[in-house]
């Protein structure tokens, strides 16, 4: 499984743009890239998935560059509820590893 | 979306005593799901992958006598902490896939041993 990397944390304010980036220098071919969000004391849920170029969905983008070493998810005009953790991760199976993951934060 | 279900939510017990906790998989048919568990402020640390009609798989590090893994049905797997120390008090996800690509969590269950 490729590793990644993330930014530890990220402060934002309601209704900005919030950009995230992760690094998978070492994503293998048939790798998807896919990010969750986790409440406190909630299990993650599904966001976006991707494996070339844009996906968008409606909460949320994700940006995958040609070479695919790395990703963005953008999350437009945030809310005082899209305060959680952010993972990205990759893999072609369900055996996902969870890094540490990305606190923003959204004030008002 | 597909729903994945754990139970209970949130269980207290005593050091010594074996705990209990189920994920089900509301709306499809699981043959494998995955069990995690979540110190506070910590990322996911996957534990071991529950196999429908055979053994689990552990991850390194992982007591295979310590949690049981029993996955009797398609819809059904369960995770047995076993004479609970307060060390494993934790927050324990299990998730599955109903088809290649997405992975669906459960709601966790938050473990605290006294």
């Amino acid at each position: 499984l490729a590793k990644t990397t993330q930014p530890i944390s990220m402060d934002s304010y309601e209704g900005q743009e919030v950009n995230i980036t992760c690094s998978h220098n070492n994503i293998a071919t048939n790798d998807y890239i896919t990010w969750y969000q986790q409440f406190p004391s909630q299990g993650p849920r599904f966001i976006i998935q991707g494996y070339k170029t844009k996906v968008t969905n409606e909460v949320a983008s994700l940006f995958i560059p040609a070479d695919r070493k790395s990703s963005t998810l953008s999350l437009p005009r945030v809310s005082l509820s899209d305060t959680a953790v952010y993972y990205c991760l990759v893999g072609d199976d369900y055996k996902l590893s969870f890094g540490a993951g990305t606190t923003v934060t959204v004030r008002a | 979306g597909a729903v994945v279900s754990q139970h209970p939510s949130w269980v207290i017990c005593k050091s010594g005593t074996s705990v209990k906790i189920e994920c089900r998989s509301l709306d499809f048919q699981a043959t494998t799901m995955f069990w995690y568990r979540q110190f506070p402020k910590q990322s996911l640390m996957l534990m071991a992958t529950s196999n429908e009609g055979s053994k689990a798989t552990y991850e390194q590090g992982v007591e295979k006598d310590k949690f049981l893994i029993n996955h009797a049905s398609l819809t059904l797997s369960t995770l047995t902490v076993t004479s609970a120390h307060p060390e494993d008090s934790s927050f324990y996800i299990c998730s599955a896939s109903p088809e290649a690509g997405e992975l669906f969590f459960g709601e966790g269950s938050r473990l605290t041993v006294l």
